[in-house]
C-alpha cells in the first residue's frame, strides 16, 4: 500500500520551461489537494479536486493548473516556471467524502526555478 | 475568509520541560474542523489531532494534550515532559466549506526545538 506517491522527487527548472508534478493515490480518496511549502509561510493551497473531474482553486493558484482526469491522479502543471515557484510541493488526499478528514501526504517535490 | 495564526515561530526548550504552541483561527463558519500536523526534520507530515466545531472537549493523548476554546477562536498544543523526538514543526490547520468544497488551510508553523 504506496499511499500518496509524488513524482518527481526533485526537479531543476529554467526560467519559462514548462513541467507537471503528479501525484497518485491508491486509497480511493475522494479529496485531493496540491500545497507548497515556503519558509516561514507554513503550507498554502494551491488548487484541491472534490473528486474525478473537479477542481477548485485554493490560496495561490495563479500561476499553476490542474487537472483530475482519474480519481487516482491529480497532477499540477506550471505553464511557464518563475524563480518564485521555487518551493517543496505536497501533494494529499482524504478519506472523506465532505472533505473533513485527515489529510494523507506525499513526501514532497522539490522544485527550484533558475 | 478563513485564517490560522500560529504566533509563535520558534520555541527552544530544554527536555522535560512543558510547551505550549498556540494556534488562533478565523471563520464566519459555525461547522468547520480543526487540525494539528506535525513535521519532524524528516519532512514528512504527520496527522496528530482532528475536532470539530460541535466538539469542545479537551483531548488527551499521552504526553499530548488539546485545548479548544470557541469563545476565543483558540486550539492549543500542550506537550507535557517535551523529549527530543518532540523537535519538529507543527502545523495548526483549518478546514471549512468553500464552494467548491471543504478546503484545508494550514499556518504558518511553529518550530519547536527540545535541547537535552
Amino acid at each position: 500500500n504506496a499511499g500518496v506517491t509524488q513524482t518527481p522527487k526533485f526537479r531543476v527548472l529554467k526560467t519559462g520551461q514548462s513541467m507537471t508534478l503528479l501525484c497518485a493515490q491508491d486509497m480511493n480518496h475522494e479529496y485531493m489537494y496540491w500545497y507548497r511549502q515556503d519558509p516561514g509561510m507554513g503550507l498554502r493551497l494551491i488548487h484541491y479536486s472534490v473528486g474525478e473531474g473537479t477542481t477548485a482553486k485554493g490560496e495561490v493558484p495563479d500561476g499553476y493548473n490542474v487537472s483530475r482526469l482519474k480519481k487516482q491522479n491529480f497532477l499540477l502543471g506550471l505553464e511557464s516556471a518563475a524563480p518564485s515557484q521555487t518551493s517543496v510541493y505536497f501533494c494529499a488526499s482524504s478519506y472523506s467524502r465532505t472533505g473533513t478528514g485527515e489529510l494523507f501526504f506525499g513526501e514532497g517535490s522539490r522544485l527550484t526555478v533558475l | 475568509a478563513q485564517k490560522v495564526t500560529q504566533a509563535q515561530t520558534e520555541i527552544s526548550v530544554v527536555e522535560k520541560e512543558d510547551v505550549t504552541l498556540d494556534c488562533v483561527y478565523e471563520t464566519r463558519d459555525t461547522t468547520y474542523y480543526l487540525f494539528w500536523y506535525k513535521q519532524p526534520p524528516s519532512g514528512e507530515l504527520v496527522f496528530l489531532i482532528r475536532r470539530n466545531s460541535f466538539d469542545e472537549q479537551n483531548e488527551i493523548s499521552g504526553r499530548y494534550s488539546w485545548n479548544f476554546q470557541k469563545s476565543t477562536s483558540s486550539f492549543n498544543f500542550t506537550i507535557t515532559a517535551s523529549q527530543v523526538v518532540d523537535s519538529a514543526v507543527y502545523f495548526c490547520a483549518l478546514s471549512e466549506a468553500d464552494t467548491g468544497g471543504f478546503k484545508t488551510i494550514f499556518g504558518a508553523g511553529t518550530r519547536l526545538f527540545v535541547k537535552a
